[in-house]
């Protein structure tokens, strides 16, 4: 089974609004983290967001928020007032306790971001 | 951010040569680091993990005589790709960690082998 879905290959949004990017997961480990990484054209992965499973609090970091819903076991980017270098790959991915530092990875989601 | 540097950007080699390929934390003794493959549009996925001064731990399926991996020390990982043939080409990237912070990964290194 999948430990990591991300539902939508790719998306098109208008330049300035909001976008979710929806990331799903499946672990029975209680202790785990979630990241979202930003990978452009140029291939470099660009660490965007992280939210532990003990934290009680969504993360943000500046235009990135995660939506984070324990029991349905999602965790959906939100970029809020999109710009046009938003426009790249997206991955979520998943460490659990237990896994010597692995990350676990989505397959990743395309967003375009239209003028 | 701790910084990653990975080297070469691109290289392009000839079938049966080998390529030799350096991923370096800079501000930062990396404990762990990671080799991924990636194919075009395709998720990252990992081919073995490295801790300083010991073996890599491979993926099933990944061979380890054709993928060399050294972690000599805390802040340098190769990848040395051996006796390269076309079907190797493709997107290796680096990360490298530091106990439970996240990953930090280099700029990636294009393989294309002719």
């Amino acid at each position: 089974a999948q430990k990591i879905t991300q539902t939508q290959p790719g998306m098109f949004v208008q330049e300035k609004e909001a976008v979710t990017l929806d990331c799903t997961y499946d672990t029975s480990d209680p202790s785990y983290g979630l990241f979202w990484y930003k990978q452009p054209s140029s291939g470099e992965m660009i660490f965007l967001i992280y939210q532990g499973s003990y934290d009680q609090q969504n993360a943000t970091e500046g235009r990135y928020s995660l939506n984070f819903q324990k029991a349905r076991k999602s965790a959906n980017l939100v970029i809020s007032a999109s710009q046009l270098g938003d426009s790249a790959m997206y991955f979520c991915a998943m460490r659990e306790t237990d896994s010597n530092y692995q990350l676990i990875w989505g397959a990743g989601t395309k967003l375009i971001i239209k003028p | 951010g701790a910084v990653v540097s990975q080297h070469p950007s691109w290289v392009i080699c000839k079938s049966g040569t080998s390529v030799k390929i350096e991923c370096r934390s800079l501000d930062f003794q990396a404990t762990t680091m990671f080799w991924y493959r990636q194919f075009p549009k395709q998720s990252l996925m990992l081919m073995a993990t490295s801790n300083e001064g010991s073996k890599a731990t491979y993926e099933q399926g990944v061979e380890k005589d054709k993928f060399l991996i050294n972690h000599a020390s805390l802040t340098l990982s190769t990848l040395t790709v051996t006796s390269a043939h076309p079907e190797d080409s493709s997107f290796y990237i680096c990360s490298a960690t530091q106990r439970n912070t996240e990953a930090f990964f280099g700029q990636g290194t294009r393989l294309t082998v002719v």
